[in-house]
């Protein structure tokens, strides 16, 4: 069965970069179709895509965020990461991964898979 | 940026049917998810490709899209179906949610 679980520092300072990584178990990672995501919900708030990332390396980001986002991968540890640049109070969030599932004809099937989330403040 | 609107807040007794919408500009040419998030929870996806429901979700949830509106219905409400809905869609390679529905039954 398929988990994602997302580590990282829960305290960043204002200006500082945030970085996170998230590990996948239990399942291949090696998916020729699937995306692995990333999606953040400020206090009380709605949800809001970051970006994506293939096995591959492909990429795919919120253009509101695109400029201060990286999404990498490292296929060796079954993990990729997330690092957002200069954060602002703003930034204070819950931050999930997440599994954006496809079909081999790039159907869209959804983010099927989460992981619990980990809240990140951005506090001096 | 594309956007898509939900109404903040729907009521419905338990038993009954609920209904949640999701609009936004040709909706209906674009395929919608919607996702469960109870509170406390990560978020769950009930429906995808606008009717199709993933193994494990009970069939009293279903889900439509046509013109610039998707909904998500809820038949035969229960209390554990409580919980905040969103839509999503995608705007060529932008994922884009809706703002989020709470669906209390009372």
């Amino acid at each position: 069965q398929l988990q994602l679980q997302e580590s990282g520092p829960g305290l960043v300072r204002p200006s500082e970069t945030l970085s996170l990584t998230c590990t996948v178990s239990g399942a291949s990672f090696r998916s020729n179709t699937d995306y692995w995501g990333w999606i953040r919900q400020p206090p009380g708030k709605g949800l809001e895509w970051i970006g994506s990332i293939s096995y591959s390396g492909s990429t795919y980001y919120n253009p509101s965020l695109k400029s201060r986002v990286t999404i990498s991968v490292d296929t060796s540890k079954n993990e990729f990461s997330l690092k957002l640049d200069s954060v602002i109070a703003a930034d204070t969030a819950a931050y999930h991964c997440a599994r954006l599932s496809y079909g081999s004809g790039k159907q869209f099937y959804g983010m099927d898979v989460w992981g619990q989330g980990t809240t990140v403040t951005v506090s001096s | 940026s594309y956007e898509l609107t939900q109404p903040p807040s729907v009521s419905v007794s338990p038993g009954q049917t609920a209904s949640i919408t999701c609009s936004g500009d040709k909706l209906g040419s674009k395929y919608a998810c919607w996702y469960q998030q109870r509170p406390g929870q990560s978020p769950m996806l009930v429906i995808y490709q606008d009717t199709k429901r993933p193994s494990g979700i009970p069939e009293r949830f279903s889900g439509s899209n046509s013109g610039n509106t998707a909904t998500l219905t809820i038949g035969g409400t229960q209390t554990m179906d409580e919980a905040d809905y969103y839509c999503q869609a995608w705007d060529d390679t932008t994922a884009v949610f809706g703002g989020g529905t709470k669906l209390t039954v009372l």
